[in-house]
């Protein structure tokens, strides 16, 4: 298993520019999250997904859209990037039913991005 | 608002010493509380939780403490080795809200030879 795989690791954008950050995961797991840390923060949640076709915003929402056609894919997408952007992006998946103890998430290695 | 935060931001241990890693948080209506451990350059790592209706659990090294008087959380690692260098994060889970994690702002533990 792979586990979570994001795509690209680095990237730099021009503001204006739009771009789509891109997660995948072979654990067949139903929750899929998206997760953004600032220099010396905690992450914060962007959006998530119970299952395929399912959607909702985290905390922090604006700007960012996803989409989760697959069990396997949930993309993040940046309409329109500014330099308040500029973070860290990890991806994360879990399974829903956990038997024993909290959705024990795996993360993506993250894809940081620039937005200049 | 409702939060999770943490006390430390850096903490400096002695290879073979205990590290003590605190958090404080604010919402009472936590499922669990957990921790993970980010190493540079790569995503959090699950290391241990606890459910809300406990007060201790153990793992391999490490013992997540809980009181839910004064609303705080504490991770113990025994012996602390090099390989523990790495940004701590504690995150609390509220299962019906799809299993989100809201983390806390993390501490950075430094382990010296």
């Amino acid at each position: 298993n792979a586990g979570v795989t994001q795509t690209p690791k680095f990237q730099v954008l021009k503001t204006g520019q739009s771009m789509t950050l891109q997660c995948a995961q072979d654990m067949n797991h139903e929750y899929m999250s998206w997760y953004r840390q600032d220099p010396g923060m905690g992450l914060r949640l962007i959006h998530y997904s119970v299952g395929a076709g399912i959607t909702d915003q985290g905390e922090v929402p604006n700007g960012y859209n996803v989409s989760r056609s697959t069990t396997e894919d949930f993309p993040l997408r940046l309409l329109s990037a500014a330099p308040s952007q500029t973070s860290v992006y990890f991806c994360a998946s879990s399974r829903r039913e956990v038997k024993r103890g909290s959705p024990r998430y795996t993360f993506g290695s993250g894809t940081r991005l620039t937005v200049v | 608002g409702e939060n999770v935060g943490l006390h430390l931001p850096t903490l400096s241990v002695q290879e073979g010493d205990n590290s003590i890693i605190n958090c404080a948080y604010s919402n009472s209506a936590s499922d669990y509380f957990i921790w993970y451990k980010q190493e540079s350059g790569k995503g959090p790592q699950f290391i241990i939780d606890i459910r809300s209706n406990m007060d201790k659990r153990q793992g391999q090294r490490v013992t997540v403490l809980l009181n839910k008087t004064v609303k705080h959380l504490s991770l113990q690692i025994a012996a602390t080795q090099p390989g523990d260098s790495a940004v701590y994060f504690c995150a609390e889970n509220k299962g019906a809200a799809g299993n989100k994690l809201t983390f806390g702002g993390g501490t950075r533990v430094l382990v010296k030879p």
